[in-house]
């Protein structure tokens, strides 16, 4: 039970952002919201996380709403290499990681 | 700094047999775990580590599967005997305490003939 609903699938315009939804509408006020993406069949790789501020880093952005019931991943100048499958992942402290199927995010030039 | 490590990448084995895969954290982390994906299906966790003991093994399928720890340093996933559905992708991942990001190595991909 992955607790996250996300799009099966997107496509993007190389340069332009990505803009990942993610539904949550199950989180608790303790729970942080992760991103990871796994590109083709590598190891899932982590991208940001957050709690109920907006969070900025090197690979991306990530805006929660007030409520905290939906989160959207932003890829500002996507590229051919972030072509991948991003999961949303809501977990608190110790708890163990559930995937969901995530989304797969298809750049295209 | 050294990422987690897996080892061998690939294994080939028939129904039956045994395989032991191994996984080495970033140094310094305590907390371990395994993950696996089999064809078709989601990444699902199968056991967590705190240093050399399980503090969560309810992800693992069966008693065929076995996970050590020792010296809390580098961990191994047993499968015995390995069956085919046990076919996938087994990722391990660790982390520096259980509230921070989980850094995963590139897997090892098991096939059962």
């Amino acid at each position: 039970d992955a607790k996250t609903t996300q799009p099966p699938s997107m496509d993007c315009a190389e340069g332009r952002a990505a803009n990942l939804p993610c539904n949550h509408s199950t989180i608790s006020g303790n729970e942080y919201v992760y991103w990871y993406r796994q590109i083709h069949s590598q190891g899932p790789q982590y991208i940001i996380h957050g709690l109920k501020n907006n969070e900025t880093n090197e690979m991306a952005s990530l805006i929660i709403t007030e409520d905290r019931k939906s989160s959207t991943l932003i890829l500002p100048h996507a590229t051919l290499r972030d072509t991948a499958v991003y999961y949303c992942i809501v977990i608190w402290g110790d708890n163990d990681m559930r995937f969901g199927a995530g989304t797969r995010l298809t750049v295209k030039p | 700094e050294a990422g987690v490590t897996q080892f061998p990448s690939h294994s080939v084995i028939e129904k039956g047999q045994t395989v032991t895969l191994r996984c080495d954290p970033i140094s310094g982390h305590d907390n371990l775990y395994w993950y696996r994906r089999v064809m078709g299906k989601e990444i699902k966790f199968l056991l967590h580590f705190v240093k050399e003991s399980k503090q969560d093994e309810s992800g693992m399928p069966n008693n065929r599967f076995l996970a050590e720890r020792t010296g809390g340093t580098y961990s191994t996933l047993k499968v015995q005997p390995a069956e085919l559905e046990d076919s996938g992708v087994y990722f391990c991942a660790s982390s520096q305490s259980s509230y921070n990001e989980q850094f995963f190595g590139p897997g090892t991909r098991l096939t059962v003939l």
